[in-house]
């Protein structure tokens, strides 16, 4: 397995301003996603971090107003822009290490936007 | 196009009981990942298991135990004699790609088992 820490573990936002979250892995992993979960619903992929390129986002996703970084193979930034209370969500960190395809998911970041 | 159901909205269960978890996919690729993720009332995510499509032999790890039928399109998964630990939403997973690629969701099952 991987060891997967997120900043911040919660937050509460005001409408209009944005929150960057971090997600930092205990080693080198070879992917890594970042997935939104709405309250009471399942999850859904945003992006693939791309380390050293842009992400690749999911449709219904874009980059303006959900920025990523991954400036190496163990941490990414996800911003969530310009905030409204639709984003009030967990967000999730994943990694994958390697090609077997055990994706684990870091513990969340529960985002309230007022 | 991939595709999750679970079907069990909520089951709830008197401690002891078994108790199974149903999960349908759907997808055109000849290779792919089936999971199982726990999510406990602390909201992590829980890794349970990994299966590829070329591999149906049926796996038990403990009180679980999953049953995969390519014929049938499923991966159940099944706990023996749950526990109040067991409370939780489960949910099931498919990855489609090799070289690793995003997970699709289905709704998830929220399990309660009463003491």
């Amino acid at each position: 397995s991987a060891v997967i820490s997120q900043k911040p573990s919660r937050d509460i936002c005001q409408r209009g301003t944005s929150l960057t979250i971090q997600c930092q892995v205990d080693s080198q992993v070879t992917m890594m996603f970042w997935y939104r979960q709405q309250p009471g619903q399942s999850l859904t992929l945003i992006a693939t971090a791309n380390q050293g390129s842009e992400a690749t986002y999911e449709s219904g996703f874009v980059i303006d107003k959900f920025p990523i970084s991954r400036p190496n193979l163990t941490f990414s930034t996800l911003t969530v822009s310009n905030m409204s209370p639709e984003d009030s969500s967990i967000y999730l960190c994943s990694v994958i290490r390697d090609y077997y395809n055990e994706q684990f998911f870091g513990p969340g970041t529960r985002l309230t936007v007022l | 196009a991939q595709k999750v159901t679970q079907a069990q909205t909520e089951i709830s269960v008197v401690e002891k009981e078994d108790v199974t978890l149903d999960c349908v996919y759907e997808t055109r690729d000849t290779t792919y990942y089936l999971f199982w993720y726990k999510q406990p009332p602390s909201g992590e995510l829980v890794f349970l298991i990994r299966r590829n499509s070329f591999d149906e032999q049926n796996e038990i790890s403990g009180r679980y135990s999953w049953n995969f039928q390519k014929s049938t399109s499923s991966f159940n998964f099944t706990i023996t004699a749950s526990q109040v630990v067991d409370s939780a939403v489960y949910f099931c997973a498919l990855s489609s790609k090799t070289g690793a690629n995003n997970l699709f969701f289905g709704t998830g099952t929220r399990l309660t088992v009463i003491p």
